[in-house]
C-alpha cells in the first residue's frame, strides 16, 4: 500500500489559521475512523498530537484539531504560534497496516 | 512516566542484520500495550516497521515482513528489532514506541529519542 498524500509545505502568519491534508483511500483513510497526526521538530522525535480523527492527548492545545471528509483528513492549527513551526505527519490504520503520509513542513511567517 | 530507550550498533554491514533493543520505564511490558518500530531515513519521512505483544503476537508491515522480527521479553522489560539482510536504503533513524490505548495496530503515545543506523562497508 502507499503512503498518504501530503502536501509538501504549507505556511501562515502568527496568528492565522492553517490546514494541512491527508488523502489516502477507502482502504485506509476512508474505511475506519483511526487517523492520527504528529509534530516532529528537527532532531526530535514525533509527538502525537490527534488520535482518532479529532481526538486530543492529555496537554495538546485546542487550537490543534482534526476532521476527516471521504479519503481526505485534515488538521487545522489556529491561531498560529511561532512554535507551531515544525513537521506534521498523518497516519492512518489500514487493516493490518499502518500507513504514514509523507510530512508537510509548516512555517510559521 | 513512561519512557522507551533503543540502543544498539550505530553501524552495520551491507547484507548483514540490523539488531536493537528498546528498554521500557515506567510501564510493564506486561500491561495491556503493544509495542513498536517505526523507522525515518534522513530527511525523509516515517515508516511503521511492526508491533510486538507481551505474548508474542506481532502484525508487521507487509513490505518488510520478510525480513523483520520483532521479540519481546517481559521478565526484562525490552523488546527487540532484528532486520535481515540490510542494504543501503535500510539507513534510518530508528525509533520503538508504545501503541495507544492497547489496540494492536494504532497511533503511538510515547517514543524513544531514535537510534540512527547507518548501513555502510
Amino acid at each position: 500500500q502507499s503512503a498518504l498524500t501530503q502536501p509538501p509545505s504549507a505556511s501562515g502568519s502568527p496568528g492565522q489559521s492553517v490546514t494541512i491534508s491527508c488523502t489516502g483511500t477507502r482502504k485506509d483513510v476512508g474505511g475506519y475512523n483511526y487517523v492520527s497526526w504528529y509534530q516532529q521538530y528537527p532532531g526530535k522525535a514525533p509527538k502525537l498530537i490527534i488520535y482518532e480523527v479529532n481526538k486530543r492527548p492529555s496537554g495538546v492545545p485546542d487550537r490543534f484539531s482534526g476532521s476527516k471528509s471521504g479519503n481526505t483528513a485534515s488538521l487545522t492549527v489556529s491561531g498560529l504560534h511561532d512554535e507551531d513551526e515544525a513537521d506534521y505527519y498523518c497516519s492512518s490504520y489500514a487493516g493490518n497496516n499502518n500507513l504514514f503520509g509523507g510530512g508537510t513542513k509548516l512555517t510559521v511567517l | 512516566q513512561v519512557q522507551l530507550q533503543e540502543s544498539g550498533p550505530g553501524l552495520v554491514k551491507p547484507s548483514e542484520s540490523l539488531s536493537l533493543t528498546c528498554h521500557v520505564s515506567g510501564s510493564s511490558l506486561n500491561s495491556i500495550y503493544y509495542w513498536g518500530w517505526i523507522r525515518q531515513p534522513p530527511g525523509e519521512g516515517l515508516e511503521w516497521i511492526g508491533n510486538v505483544y507481551r505474548d508474542g503476537s506481532r502484525y508487521y508491515n507487509p513490505s518488510l515482513k520478510s525480513r523483520v522480527t520483532i521479540s519481546i521479553d517481559t521478565s526484562q522489560n525490552y523488546f527487540s528489532l532484528n532486520l535481515r539482510s540490510v542494504t543501503a536504503a535500510d539507513t534510518a533513524i530508528y525509533y520503538c514506541a508504545r501503541v495507544g490505548r492497547g489496540y494492536a495496530i494504532m497511533d503511538f503515545d510515547y517514543w524513544g529519542q531514535g537510534r540512527l543506523v547507518t548501513v555502510s562497508s
